[in-house]
């Protein structure tokens, strides 16, 4: 089993549609978690980290449950330019970064 | 204000020949990783060091390795190409504190192995 695993997408979606993108990881001992974003043929970027008691910033919302070992980022009010592809990340301090295969988010006018 | 910066960002080789990828960051961070990145696989992790003259394996060392002399430096060898390491290449690094490891990366080295 994968680390670090995500819905396959990929996601098609409307301008201002709701969007919800799942992620699960196998490591308990995992203890920080992010939500990276990357652009074709770009380097990931941090789009926000994922506290357990849940965090917002502006139209995206991220979710985290360490009883199912489960994360979640939903994007309100999605815009043409959040069509990317959307990384889950976990890590165990002392250790690397370890990423989801990423889903594909198309956004169309 | 560099951040993360790879050399060389593309490069073809031949079977069998040799390269090291350079990668050098500006913040002082303790982490550095090397990723690759194929079509469908998502980022897997290389190695990866926790300091200066450290290193660690990650999902897929084989056929790697790397150097980490320096602190803001790390090296990623391919002793003797082949096809199957084209792909590109992300390095990045991040700070030791618990909960804020954000990692930044470098904007990728595109290698084909002919």
């Amino acid at each position: 089993r994968k680390e670090v695993e995500q819905d396959p997408g990929p996601f098609n979606v409307p301008e201002g549609a709701t969007v919800a993108f799942n992620c699960t990881y196998s490591n308990s001992a995992s203890q920080s978690f992010f939500w990276y974003r990357q652009d074709c043929r770009k380097e990931p970027k941090l789009l926000m980290s994922v506290y357990s008691s849940g965090n917002e910033d502006g139209r995206f919302t991220a979710q985290l449950n360490r009883a199912s070992q489960y994360i979640s980022l939903l994007i309100r009010d999605s815009k043409l330019s959040d069509s990317a592809t959307y990384l889950c990340v976990v890590n165990k301090a002392g250790t690397a970064l370890i990423f989801g295969k990423g889903t594909t988010l198309s956004v169309s006018s | 204000n560099a951040g993360v910066t790879q050399t060389p960002k593309f490069r073809v080789l031949k079977t069998g020949q040799s390269m090291t990828l350079l990668c050098a960051q500006d913040m002082n961070h303790e982490y550095m990783y090397w990723y690759r990145q194929d079509p469908g696989m998502g980022l897997r992790l290389i190695h990866y060091s926790v300091g200066e003259g450290t290193t660690a394996k990650g999902e897929v060392p084989d056929g790697y390795n790397v150097s980490r002399l320096k602190k803001q430096n790390f090296l990623l060898g391919l002793e003797s190409a082949a096809p199957s390491q084209t792909s590109v290449y992300f390095c990045a690094s991040s700070s030791n504190s618990y909960l804020n490891t954000e990692a930044f990366f470098g904007q990728g080295t595109r290698l084909t192995v002919v």
